[in-house]
């Protein structure tokens, strides 16, 4: 089955500063990735998505590459913000080619950013 | 549009006894999906279910069991607790297959087996 691997598990940055988070992923059926961000006692959240036919996305701060041949994506914050804070989580799903919905996530990157 | 919902919020059992979550998703979506969340295995799979059909079951043993209503609420059930059933359960919902779509989680049942 799939296998998400996602480094680092913990990143401090300063205010201001640039984060990226990156995730490799097994299975090169997977078409579908989002990012999840947690904060402390939350329900996860999704921040962006990117699908397989998209090499970047981006949404104001936040962008997602994905490398399809390398079988990696990343996640990249920019001019971070201390409400940027909190847990995120790297997902892959394989969608219509097989295994529906189901998503694998990978092991999460605590994000603290310092003032 | 409301968000969805999960009850009960918390939940203490004991050992050997069974207990039962419910979701509702997202008006609209169709399709849910239940996910255990432990610090130490993370985020794993357990169950999708669209139209009253499981379409897709992780790795878990079958003390855990789902279904789905008409209305698209879902339940999932576990069966002779076990003190490692102890997790934050989620559901997640989504729109109708086919996929893959965004999905979008309820906060979840906090379940506690002493």
């Amino acid at each position: 089955g799939e296998n998400v691997e996602q480094h680092p598990s913990t990143l401090s940055v300063q205010e201001g500063d640039s984060a990226v988070i990156k995730c490799t992923y097994s299975d090169s059926a997977s078409n579908y990735f989002p990012w999840y961000k947690q904060e402390l006692g939350k329900r996860p959240q999704l921040i962006i998505d990117i699908r397989s036919n998209v090499g970047e996305k981006k949404d104001q701060r936040i962008a997602v590459t994905l490398n399809k041949t390398a079988k990696h994506f990343s996640l990249h914050i920019t001019e971070t913000q201390p409400e940027d804070s909190a847990v995120y989580f790297c997902a892959a799903s394989q969608g219509v080619t097989g295994g529906g919905n189901k998503l694998t996530f990978g092991t999460g990157t605590q994000l603290k950013v310092e003032l | 549009k409301a968000g969805v919902t999960q009850t009960p919020r918390y939940l203490i059992k004991t050992r050997g006894q069974q207990v039962t979550l419910s979701c509702s998703p997202i008006s609209g979506h169709r399709s849910v999906s239940w996910y255990q969340q432990t610090p130490g295995q993370g985020l794993q799979f357990l169950f999708e279910y669209f139209s009253e059909t499981q379409r897709n079951k992780g790795n878990f043993p079958g003390r855990f069991s789902g279904r789905q209503f008409s209305n698209s609420r879902s339940e999932m059930n576990v069966s002779t607790l076990e003190l490692g059933d102890s997790a934050l359960y989620l559901c997640a919902s989504s729109l109708a297959p086919p996929g893959p779509h965004e999905q979008y989680f309820g906060p979840g049942t906090r379940l506690t087996v002493t």
